[in-house]
C-alpha cells in the first residue's frame, strides 16, 4: 500500500526556517517525481514545488511565490522528500501536502500544518 | 488570483448532472492534455478523479468524466450523490514547466 506521511511542521516566527519531510512507502520511491503543495486557511490548493526522479536528473521547479526561499530535495536511499523553507512569511501559513508525481498526482499525504506568526 | 478560473460553487440535486469548468490559456490548458481534477474533502488528502484530461483512475466512479475544448477543461459529475459534495480543483502543467491550479469549486448536493 502506497503511503506518504508529512512531518516537521509547527509554529515558527517570521524570518525563521523549517524543514518538512515526506516519508514514502509502498512503491519504488526513486522511480517517481515528488511534489509539494499547500493550502492556506480559507484558500485553495497551491502547487509549491516538484523534484523529478533520477532518470531526469532530479531537477527541480518552483512556484514564483516560493522561488529563492524554498528548496526541495530527496534522499532516495531513505524514500524521503524534503522541503526546506527559509525566510518564512505569515503568508506561508498553510497545510502542506506532499504527493507523488510532477504533473498529475495519484497519491497524497494527509498534510502537515505550518504556522508562521510572531 | 489563481492561474486557472473555476466557478466558486456549483450545486445540483441528487441524480442530476453538473459540470465544472476550468479556463486557462494557450500556455497551460490549451497547450497539451495534462489537465487533472482533484476532489478534496476538508481535512483529508486530495484524490485524483481525472488525469490527462479525460482518463479515470482505477476505482473512480464512471460518473466522473473529463473533457477539453480549447483553453477550457471540464469535469462532469453525472448521477450526483451526497458523497460527491466536496471541493474540486483542476490543475494543468504549463509550458514554463510549472503547475497551475484553479481556485477550486465547492460542489453542493441539494
Amino acid at each position: 500500500e502506497v503511503q506518504l506521511v508529512e512531518s516537521g511542521g509547527g509554529l515558527v516566527k517570521p524570518g525563521q526556517s523549517l524543514r518538512l519531510s515526506c516519508t514514502a512507502s509502498g512503491f519504488s520511491f526513486g522511480d517517481y517525481a515528488m511534489s509539494w503543495f499547500r493550502q492556506a486557511p480559507g484558500k485553495g490548493l497551491e502547487w509549491v514545488s516538484f523534484i523529478r526522479h533520477r532518470t531526469y536528473g532530479g531537477t527541480t521547479e518552483y512556484a514564483a511565490s516560493v522561488k529563492g526561499r524554498f528548496t526541495i530535495s530527496r534522499d532516495d536511499s531513505k524514500s524521503v522528500a524534503y522541503l526546506q523553507m527559509n525566510s518564512l512569511k505569515a503568508e506561508d501559513t498553510a497545510v502542506y501536502y506532499c504527493a507523488r508525481g510532477s504533473y498529475q498526482f495519484d497519491y497524497w499525504g494527509q498534510g502537515n500544518l505550518v504556522t508562521v506568526s510572531s | 488570483q489563481s492561474a486557472l478560473t473555476q466557478p466558486a460553487s456549483v450545486s445540483g440535486s441528487p441524480g442530476q448532472s453538473i459540470t465544472i469548468s476550468c479556463t486557462g490559456t494557450s500556455s497551460d490548458v490549451g497547450s497539451h492534455n495534462l489537465v487533472s481534477w482533484y476532489q478534496h474533502h476538508p481535512g483529508k488528502a486530495p484524490k485524483v478523479m481525472i488525469y490527462e484530461g479525460s482518463k479515470r483512475p482505477s476505482g473512480v466512479s464512471n460518473r466522473f468524466s473529463g473533457s477539453k475544448s480549447g483553453n477550457t477543461a471540464s469535469l462532469t459529475i453525472s448521477g450526483l450523490q451526497a458523497e460527491d459534495e466536496a471541493d474540486y480543483y483542476c490543475s494543468s502543467y504549463a509550458v514554463s514547466s510549472t503547475l497551475v491550479f484553479g481556485g477550486g469549486t465547492k460542489v453542493t448536493v441539494l
